[in-house]
């Protein structure tokens, strides 16, 4: 198993903004994906982040709207650039050991 | 495209009952198929593992089955408790050799009453 912090927990920003999110985990593990939540519906993958190469951005996610780094093999961070209340969501990170995902408790963010 | 769907409505059941939930998908062929628990302001948890070549998985009061001719799971809790009031997604591994990338579903909210 592996245990998964994230910071902050929650953050209410003003439009056109930027934040990020810090992701920790107590073991060195390859992937990293970052999912995005939004009320009421489930799960989006935004990106995988592997240690030492770009991350791979899912369909409908670009790098100028959420760069992401991945420094070592224990952590990485989301960034949700340029903010819109669209972006109000909760934002997990999550890591795969075989075929099981863990995943952080999230950050849930505010846009006003 | 590919579609998962979990009932959106809450399930509402009494306590010592069986609960179950059902994972359909369509246009898609995954290795495995997972159930995930998540309580509110949580991270979902995860809960089981079922791959492709199996048709029944068990742990402690939690069943699941998969059926990839009907392209369906079941999740069962048997003696249901309140404590196991929460929302419960399935997830999809990708086909054989895709990585570790899941595709979710919507998730179905249980709530088990005294």
């Amino acid at each position: 198993s592996a245990v998964i912090s994230q910071k902050p927990s929650r953050d209410i920003c003003q439009r056109g903004t930027s934040l990020t999110i810090q992701c920790q985990v107590d073991s060195q593990v390859t992937m990293m994906f970052w999912y995005r939540q939004q009320p009421g519906q489930s799960l989006t993958l935004i990106a995988t982040a592997n240690q030492g190469s770009e991350a791979t951005y899912e369909s409908g996610f670009v790098i100028d709207k959420f760069p992401i780094s991945r420094p070592n093999l224990t952590f990485s961070t989301l960034t949700v650039s340029n903010m819109s209340p669209e972006d109000s969501s909760i934002y997990l990170c999550s890591v795969g050991t075989g075929n099981e995902q863990y995943f952080g408790p999230g950050t849930r963010l505010t846009v006003t | 495209s590919q579609k998962i769907e979990q009932n959106s409505e809450a399930l509402n059941i009494q306590e010592g009952k069986t609960a179950t939930l059902t994972c359909n998908y369509t246009n898609y062929s995954p290795a495995y198929l997972q159930w995930y628990r998540q309580d509110p302001g949580r991270g979902p948890v995860f809960l089981l593992l079922i791959r492709e070549n199996e048709k029944e998985k068990r742990k402690e009061r939690l069943k699941v089955t998969f059926d990839t001719t009907l392209k369906q799971s079941l999740f069962h809790i048997t003696a249901s408790q309140p404590a196991d009031s929460a929302t419960y997604l399935c997830a999809l591994g990708p086909i054989t050799g895709g990585g570790n990338k899941l595709t979710f579903g919507t998730g179905t909210q249980l709530k088990v009453e005294l």
